[in-house]
């Protein structure tokens, strides 16, 4: 079965830094580009980054450009977003998708983990 | 790039039938006419039920179906059912492999 999971949320302070994890089964990891959704409490799904099937492109919505790095190790089936400078306008449930890229569209999501940026 | 505009919630009785729209700018939809909806369930992912505008992934209801107008997309719901009680949200790709999501619409079934 094809499968993303998230992990590495938690609470952090603002400021400090965070990162998540996406895993990935079921598919050839390595042939997909991967993107970072994000859902605040109470608000609507926001598109934060996305980076290429072989990580030679990143790109970034102006809200976390300069804070948010995705990468992603082919290797390890696995896609990362490092978050630093974090502020408390970036609690969120962190998803992540598989990009299709016949369809335009994000065909596998995770079930996302929780981000709050308290002190 | 602003979200693009969804009414905050709809609602209908089993059976009826309820459509979504979905608001953007020409820059938005205009020149690739990327649109997809996603459904989310609380506690799960989103999952895809339409993509460029009006093609349905396998296995998605024939009850859902998508279409296009100028620079507002639609989402339609037939014959409602218990089930199809969530969150709806469009998204549109608008270049740059920049994506832009609608804010959500609340899909009540009375």
């Amino acid at each position: 079965q094809v499968h993303l999971v998230e992990s590495g949320g938690g609470v952090v302070q603002p400021g400090k830094a965070l990162r998540l994890s996406c895993a990935a089964s079921g598919f050839t990891f390595s042939h997909f580009g991967i993107h970072w959704v994000r859902q605040a409490p109470g608000k609507g799904l926001e598109w934060v980054a996305a980076i290429s099937y072989d990580a030679t492109n990143e790109y970034y919505a102006a809200s976390v450009k300069g804070r948010f790095t995705i990468s992603r190790d082919n290797s390890k089936d696995t896609a990362y977003l490092q978050m630093d400078s974090l502020g408390t306008e970036d609690t969120a449930i962190y998803f992540c998708a598989k990009e299709n890229t016949v369809m335009f569209a994000f065909d596998i999501w995770g079930q996302g983990t929780m981000v709050t940026v308290s002190s | 790039q602003s979200a693009l505009t969804q009414p905050a919630s709809v609602s209908g009785s089993p059976g009826q039938s309820i459509a979504i729209s979905c608001t953007g700018t020409s820059s938005d939809f205009g020149t690739y006419n990327l649109v997809s909806w996603y459904q989310l369930r609380p506690g799960k992912g989103p999952k895809v039920i339409i993509y460029e505008g009006s093609r349905r992934p396998s296995g998605v209801s024939n009850r859902f179906s998508g279409s296009m107008s100028g620079n507002t997309a639609s989402l339609t719901i037939s014959g409602l059912q218990p089930e199809d009680e969530a969150d709806y949200y469009c998204c549109s790709y608008v270049g740059s492999s920049v994506w832009i999501f609608g804010g959500g619409t609340k899909l009540t079934v009375l």
